[in-house]
């Protein structure tokens, strides 16, 4: 049973570029979340989703960032016109439908914004 | 509001010593605690969890943490560390009425020296 995926690993991009990082859950992972890890700090919620469905976004900037999680297909976190400070570690996350009380990681995208 | 407080950013220990990472936490609701370990340019894996029932808690490779609810403390100990344990450990907690997000402590850098 394959774990979270998460693609690209590395990602490298200028000042005012796009950014798209992907997550595929675990089999039968409904629920997927998204944090960022900025150099030396822990990990920071911003999104959690279901299959078509946004639950709680409270950690999420409130421009340039949004996130999608479609019926068919890995979820995706979307940063437009990044800019340096967006250089992070970003980790995505997956759990059941049932007894979703423990989350599983994936190896995280480092996006580095030059 | 609720968080998670790692008072070491770094521990070095020699090889077969004993170590203790303390984590304490702050919430006025009930909590599950997670101990998670990232090794060097990986993503993070779940160590041990405690939800319920007995507070001592332990994970296959030797590591226990211990749930004391009057010092909101989870901390994680060892009797012998090996070489193979250097890597940063994260103190988490979520709610118990909603598991949405994890609050991550700071990190506790662990570094075994032969």
């Amino acid at each position: 049973n394959a774990g979270v995926m998460q693609n690209p690993r590395h990602l490298v991009r200028r000042r005012g570029q796009e950014a798209r990082l992907r997550c595929s859950p675990m089999k039968g992972h409904s629920h997927v979340y998204w944090y960022r890890q900025l150099p030396e700090e822990g990990l920071k919620f911003m999104v959690y989703l279901q299959k078509e469905n946004i639950i709680d976004e409270s950690g999420m900037p409130k421009e340039r960032f949004s996130a999608e999680f479609p019926k068919e297909g890995p979820s995706i976190l979307r940063i437009q016109q990044v800019v340096r400070g967006d250089s992070a570690a970003y980790f995505c996350a997956s759990s059941p439908p049932v007894s979703s009380d423990t989350q599983y990681f994936g190896p995280g995208t480092r996006l580095t914004v030059l | 509001a609720q968080s998670v407080t790692q008072l070491d950013s770094q521990v070095p220990v020699f090889e077969e010593a004993p170590v203790e990472l303390r984590c304490n936490y702050s919430s006025s609701v009930s909590v599950y605690l997670f101990w998670y370990v990232q090794y060097p340019n990986q993503g993070l894996q779940l160590l041990l969890k405690y939800l319920s029932g007995s507070t001592l808690v332990e994970s296959i490779n030797g590591f226990e943490a211990e749930f004391n609810k009057s010092q909101t403390s989870f901390h994680l100990r060892k009797p012998s560390v090996h070489i193979s344990d250097t890597a940063e450990y994260f103190c988490a907690v979520t709610f118990t009425y909603n598991t949405d997000k994890l609050i991550f402590g700071t990190g506790t850098r662990l570094q075994v020296f032969p």
